[in-house]
């Protein structure tokens, strides 16, 4: 398998611009998860999906963040309108939830710098 | 909810050294306590994990140990190599089978290993 995939990579965008972030999670696995890592705050988790289904969303942080999971294989991150302190490295990571335990495989991430 | 303290937030030893790093976490309800180790530019990646019917595992270099009591955890990397250099994770998880799958992370701490 080739992983959680995360694009773009990287992301530079304006003050008020929309910014979408998308994830393809590990094939059969059925929970996604969306964090945000800063220096400040380290690694924050965002909202996290099981079988496509919003379980939490508590820790995003206010309204201009919105997360969807059409299906499956699929998952958006969007902010809009973007701000500076938005600017942080984005993670999505997938697991199984039939397993014991609750390895968390990440990917790479994306750099988001809003200017 | 959990809360995962993490020290030292960064720690340098000299090749050929141990490196341990310690956590504490605050729900005794929490049975599932996963590292990872995040290199520059990646996303952290599992490393060793384990759960709290056992009090310590060991995987070559690296092992970790549970208190249960005590609610505390620590990693140990015996003859670090520079390629051990990293930022490393602690999380705690409270029973995945219960339909809650998230991870509660450490702060993270930076480890440089000086060749």
């Amino acid at each position: 398998d080739a992983g959680v995939i995360q694009s773009p990579r990287h992301e530079v965008t304006e003050m008020g611009q929309e910014v979408t972030l998308r994830c393809k999670p590990i094939s059969g696995h059925d929970y996604l998860f969306w964090y945000r890592q800063t220096m400040m705050r380290g690694l924050e988790l965002l909202i996290y999906f099981n079988n496509n289904v919003p379980i939490d969303d508590s820790g995003m942080p206010e309204d201009r963040f919105s997360a969807k999971m059409p299906n499956a294989s699929f998952s958006t991150l969007k902010i809009q309108p973007s701000e500076p302190r938005d600017s942080a490295v984005y993670f999505c990571a997938s697991s199984f939830g039939g397993s014991a335990k609750n390895i968390q495989y990440f990917g790479a991430g994306t750099r988001l710098s809003v200017l | 909810g959990e809360n995962v303290e993490q020290h030292p937030s960064t720690l340098s030893v000299q090749e050929g050294d141990s490196a341990v790093i310690k956590c504490t976490y605050s729900d005794s309800a929490s049975n599932y306590f996963p590292w990872y180790k995040q290199e520059l530019g990646k996303g952290p990646q599992l490393i060793i994990d384990i759960r709290s019917n056992v009090g310590e595992k060991k995987d070559q270099r690296i092992a970790v140990t549970l208190n249960k009591t005590a609610k505390h955890f620590s990693l140990h990397i015996t003859e670090t190599q520079p390629e051990d250099s990293a930022v490393y994770f602690c999380a705690a998880s409270i029973n995945p089978r219960a339909g809650a799958n998230n991870l509660f992370f450490g702060t993270g701490t930076r480890l440089t290993v000086i060749p």
